[in-house]
């Protein structure tokens, strides 16, 4: 399995500001997505992050509110702008398995606080 | 759609008892992935286990015990002589067309299993 860190780990954030999440990957990887865990929830898909292109967001997420970047096989980031207290969440960066055949691998997420 | 349903929100048994988590899903594919996954306090997920569409097997590993019934489009999750170590969120999770590049993982809203001493 692959090795994936996230930057911060956790913060606190002013609402109206925008932060960005850095996930890095130990090794390249095709398929990377974003994931939110509101509290006490599931997981839900924000985007996969392509690289070379735009992201592919699911219904619910735009580009506007959550830009993502994938300038390699190896990074990815996730900006969420404009932060409300309904933004406060565990953001979790995630790599498909070398075999592709669909488990995922998650980073240990990126806890945000918007006051 | 593909939908992945885990009704039992909370479940809380004495250490050493079994325990099964329930898993139900939807989906109109017939080839398609299923996932367990094990979230610890401490908020990393851990995946389990795999088992696609077409293998019926059932799978044990160690207290670890998977029980996959298409028939009844369920894929549910036994642990035997619980141990504290377990208490974590389990979430079961669903992919359509599991090897292909456009693939998506949905994930059930998760139980929370505690194992009290």
């Amino acid at each position: 399995s692959a090795v994936i860190s996230q930057k911060p780990s956790r913060d606190i954030c002013q609402r109206g500001t925008s932060l960005t999440i850095q996930c890095q990957v130990d090794s390249q990887v095709t398929m990377m997505f974003w994931y939110r865990q509101q509290p006490g929830q599931s997981l839900t898909l924000i985007a996969t992050a392509n690289q070379g292109s735009e992201a592919t967001y699911e219904s619910g997420f735009v580009i506007d509110k959550f830009p993502i970047s994938r300038p390699n096989l190896t990074f990815s980031t996730l900006t969420v702008s404009n932060m409300s207290p309904e933004d406060s969440s565990i953001y979790l960066c995630s790599v498909m398995g070398l075999t592709n055949t669909g488990e995922l691998f998650f980073g240990e997420g990126s806890r945000l606080t918007v006051l | 759609a593909q939908k992945v349903t885990q009704a039992q929100t909370e479940i809380s048994v004495v250490e050493k008892e079994d325990v099964t988590l329930d898993c139900v899903y939807e989906t109109r594919d017939t080839t398609y992935y299923l996932f367990w996954y094990k979230q610890p306090p401490s908020g990393e997920l851990v995946f389990l286990i795999r088992r696609n569409s077409f293998d019926e097997q059932n799978e044990i590993s160690g207290r670890y015990s998977w029980n996959f019934q298409k028939s009844t489009s369920s894929f549910n999750f036994t642990i035997t002589a619980s141990q504290v170590v377990d208490s974590a969120v389990y979430f079961c999770a669903l992919s359509e067309r599991g090897y292909s590049s456009a693939s998506k993982i949905i994930f059930g809203s998760g139980t929370r299993l505690s194992i009290r001493p």
